[in-house]
């Protein structure tokens, strides 16, 4: 079934601890991002990519990075986790400028 | 800076009792706003695109309308599958990324 896979889908890491989550789409689209999905602020953007090789940063990239090496792959990394990163983190993508965004299952971590 | 608000926050209607959920923006010239559906423990799923005042869509009991300033979401004779978050998104100028609000929780009681 086409679209987006994300792992792990539930972690809990130990602070400071380096964490990369990853996705994968099968839909060959262009733009990929990473939300994270915190009660009562809803969906905010981490980081982007219009399209293999570039990346952007969102509304919260501090303490992520990501990259982009291929069109199907779009790793998010937390250098040394800390507790403000427990989120639900989504990873997305589209094709072109619809606003039809695909969401993964989304990965759900916890850090202690 | 862009910006979405949605209400209610939540919202919890008899199954058959209609209403609407609404989401107000500010931005910098609309390039379209869009209307996704979430369950719990899932990721969204996109439901309507609008790009241009007075448009209206629709699917099911759903129907998505606009204006300048705003979006409803109205809901007719809901049914307890409808139970759902209901989230609205606009592009930046650049249309490369989607500002979402923080959604509606919509709950219908058989």
């Amino acid at each position: 079934i086409a679209g987006i896979t994300q792992a792990p889908t539930s972690q809990i890491l130990a602070a400071g601890r380096r964490m990369t989550l990853r996705c994968t789409q099968d839909m060959r689209h262009n733009a990929m991002y990473w939300y994270r999905q915190d009660l009562g602020l809803g969906l905010r953007l981490i980081h982007y990519s219009n399209t293999a090789g570039t990346t952007g940063k969102g509304e919260v990239p501090d303490g992520y990075s990501v990259s982009r090496a291929n069109t199907d792959d779009f790793p998010l990394t937390l250098a040394s986790a800390v507790p403000s990163q427990t989120s639900v983190y989504f990873c997305a993508s589209r094709q072109g400028y619809t606003g039809e965004l695909f969401f993964g299952e989304g990965s759900r971590l916890t850090v202690l | 800076e862009d910006q979405v608000t949605q209400s209610p926050e939540a919202l919890r209607l008899q199954e058959g009792e209609s209403s609407s959920l609404n989401c107000s923006y500010t931005v910098s010239g609309l390039r379209g706003l869009f209307w996704y559906r979430q369950d719990p423990g899932k990721g969204p799923e996109f439901l309507f695109t609008l790009y241009s005042a007075g448009e209206e869509k629709e699917k099911e009991r759903l129907k998505a309308t606009l204006t300048k300033k705003e979006s409803f979401l109205h809901i007719t004779a809901p049914k307890p599958e409808d139970s759902a978050t209901y989230l609205c998104a606009v592009p930046n100028f650049g249309n490369e990324k989607l500002t979402f609000g923080t959604g509606t929780r919509l709950t219908i009681i058989p």
